[in-house]
């Protein structure tokens, strides 16, 4: 069966670094999603992209974020500078066109010092 | 704006016990529901879902009915397994072009021998 991958499964980084978080979505899906867990908190939406561009974006989603599909199988997350409050599970997700089921990847730990 | 209220846990259960986990929800239109899980270590899986009101979703013994007129989707299950031991998830999509996920804060279940 088709599933999300991510990797790495954990990101240890320092307060200031930028970090690029990476998804293999499903491939024939076409909506791409990421979403993150602070230790403890409810699962939250950061964005959806589709048709390489951004459709939705949460405020969390400030200009120290940005995602990319830079080829044909990824999709990724960059963090240009970690805060410490950027610690937490971050989750992407995908879904195909025409159904409103969105597919999980197993998660990418991000762990800010 | 869209928002899900669940029981806050942890619910501990013997085995074969019956399980309700309460799910609430506000939202404008006609959202799709879910309940994702979380085994320990894991991402988020799909566990069943609901499109439209009165839809009955099912998988692996649990089942939640979309009840619009209550703004519910209870999970349950008649008789839980050690194995079910995870947290579980509401969510609504409100089917527009983003799609995004809305959760709940999650409840964890502990099911003991």
């Amino acid at each position: 069966e088709p599933e999300v991958t991510q990797t790495p499964s954990h990101q240890v980084t320092q307060m200031g670094q930028e970090v690029i978080l990476r998804c293999v979505p499903i491939s024939n899906h076409l909506y791409f999603y990421w979403y993150r867990q602070i230790l403890g908190q409810k699962v939250e939406f950061l964005v959806s992209f589709y048709n390489n561009e951004i459709s939705e974006k949460s405020e969390i989603f400030d200009d120290q974020f940005s995602v990319e599909r830079p080829d044909g199988s990824n999709f990724t997350l960059k963090i240009r500078s970690t805060k410490l409050e950027d610690s937490a599970m971050y989750f992407c997700a995908s879904r195909a066109a025409g159904v409103d089921t969105q597919y999980f990847g197993p998660g990418t730990r991000l762990t800010v010092l | 704006g869209n928002s899900v209220t669940q029981m806050e846990g942890p619910v501990t259960l013997s085995e074969e016990a019956f399980l309700t986990i309460n799910c609430t929800y506000t939202a404008t239109g006609y959202p799709s529901l879910f309940w994702y899980v979380q085994y320990p270590g894991e991402g988020l899986q799909l566990l069943l879902k609901a499109t439209k009101a009165d839809d009955k979703g099912s998988n692996k013994g649990f089942e939640a009915t979309y009840r619009k007129e209550t703004t519910s989707f209870h999970l349950e299950k008649g008789s839980v397994q050690v194995s079910d031991s995870a947290v579980y998830f509401c969510a609504l999509t409100p089917n527009n072009a983003g799609n995004m996920l809305t959760f709940g804060g999650g409840t964890r279940l502990m099911v003991k021998p």
